[in-house]
Formats: structure tokens, sequence, C-alpha cells
């Protein structure tokens, strides 16, 4: 009974491959985030999407795409990855964008060799 | 440039005694903060928040100071316990509240010792 779950928990890839994060909330929640977690332990905020739709894009590369099939999913593409993509990446979400509570992820450690 | 540090990376304390986390923030237009607690291999969890109009908030064991002219907040844990031990993360809510957008500082690793 995960409340965020992640998939893969771990990812080992090679530069320029293409791969996906999946995320999925089993809390009924509106509002979704991904986040990345660098090498020097910063969180930083990519997307969020409020019941589909997208609300934050940060400054992230357009090699990542962030596709919400559904409210209770929001998975991360990403293409073409590079090693300083290499980071643990959170999944989060909230009962709407207002609240301050976000429920986290286990998150996914993505390393590119 | 960062817009919230938390400039201690670790911190020890014996078990039963108090722990003082600090942050600092650049923007005093930031009026709404959250300390998140994160065990390794997990996700942050949500600990406890502050509205700029309070500068003290309470639960149980962890309480948060705001000092809004220093730009500064803390988390003050009494007792201290082992299973307290983890990184701790302030965040700063980003205007427009309506976005969900948080800030993270980069985290203090506690260790509380038995």
């Amino acid at each position: 009974d995960t409340a965020v779950s992640q998939t893969p928990k771990y990812l080992v890839t090679q530069m320029g491959n293409d791969k996906s994060i999946k995320c999925e909330q089993n809390l009924g929640h509106d509002t979704m985030y991904w986040y990345k977690q660098d090498s020097k332990k910063f969180l930083k905020i990519m997307f969020s999407y409020n019941n589909k739709e997208l609300i934050i894009n940060e400054t992230v590369p357009n090699r990542f795409s962030p596709k919400s099939p559904d409210k209770a999913h929001l998975n991360l593409h990403i293409n073409s990855l590079e090693l300083g993509d290499s980071a643990v990446y959170f999944c989060a979400s909230s009962q709407d964008a207002s609240r301050d509570e976000q429920y986290f992820g286990p998150g996914t450690r993505l390393t590119v060799t | 440039d960062q817009q919230v540090k938390q400039n201690s990376p670790s911190l020890s304390v014996q078990e039963g005694r108090i722990s003082i986390l600090n942050c600092d923030y650049t923007n005093s237009m930031f009026d709404y903060f959250l300390w998140y607690k994160k065990y390794p291999a997990e996700g942050p969890t949500f600990l406890i928040s502050i509205s700029s109009i309070k500068d003290k908030n309470e639960d149980g064991r962890f309480t948060v100071f705001l000092n809004k002219s220093a730009k500064h907040l803390s988390l003050h844990i009494v007792p201290s316990q082992p299973g307290d031990s983890a990184v701790y993360f302030c965040a700063v809510k980003i205007p427009p509240s309506n976005t969900g957008k948080l800030i993270f500082g980069q985290g203090t690793t506690l260790q509380v010792k038995p």
C-alpha cells in the first residue's frame, strides 16, 4: 500500500540511451512533481503537473519530458542521456498545488556511464 | 545562487539532548517554510512547517522558530532520539503559493548518539 511508488529503483545505462522512470501515487492527489537530487545533495524541482496539466517547468533540458497519462501517474522520459544526468530522481505528490505537504517516493538512482 | 542555505552539513548530539538545525534564506518575500526529514534510500518526509505570520510552531518534540528580520529559521528537537538520525532539509515555498514550488536547502545530517 505504498503511497508514492517509483520504478525502477536503480537504473544504470550508457550515454546516448533513452530511458523512462515511472511514478504512481495512490493517494488521490491532484498534483505530482519530479525532483532531481544531484551529487551535491541539492533537491531541485524539475516539473509539476496538476490534474494532468503542466504547471511548473523549470530550466530543464528538453531531453527531459514528463508525461501524465492520468492524475495518478507522472512518468519521466529522458532522451540522449548524458553523464551529468546521473542523479537521484524523486517523484512526489500533494493533494493540490496549494498544500504544503508533499509526499515523496523512494527515489530512482540513475547512473549514466 | 542559493536562496536557501543550511551551512552546517552535519551535526552530532547525544541522546536526550537538544538538536538545533539552522537554515538561512535570502528573499524577504518568502512566507512559508518547511522542514523535511530523509532516511537513507527513502524519499523526504514532511516534518513541520511555519507561516511568516508566526514566529514559532510546535509539534511534539519538534519546534520551528522563524526570525524574519534575520531571514533565519531553526528546527529544535527535544529530546533527541537515535531514531531522529537522518538528513534534515529546510525548504521554502516560492510564491505564488498555488504552484507548489519548493526550494530546498542542501540538508544537514543529524546523528544522535545513544
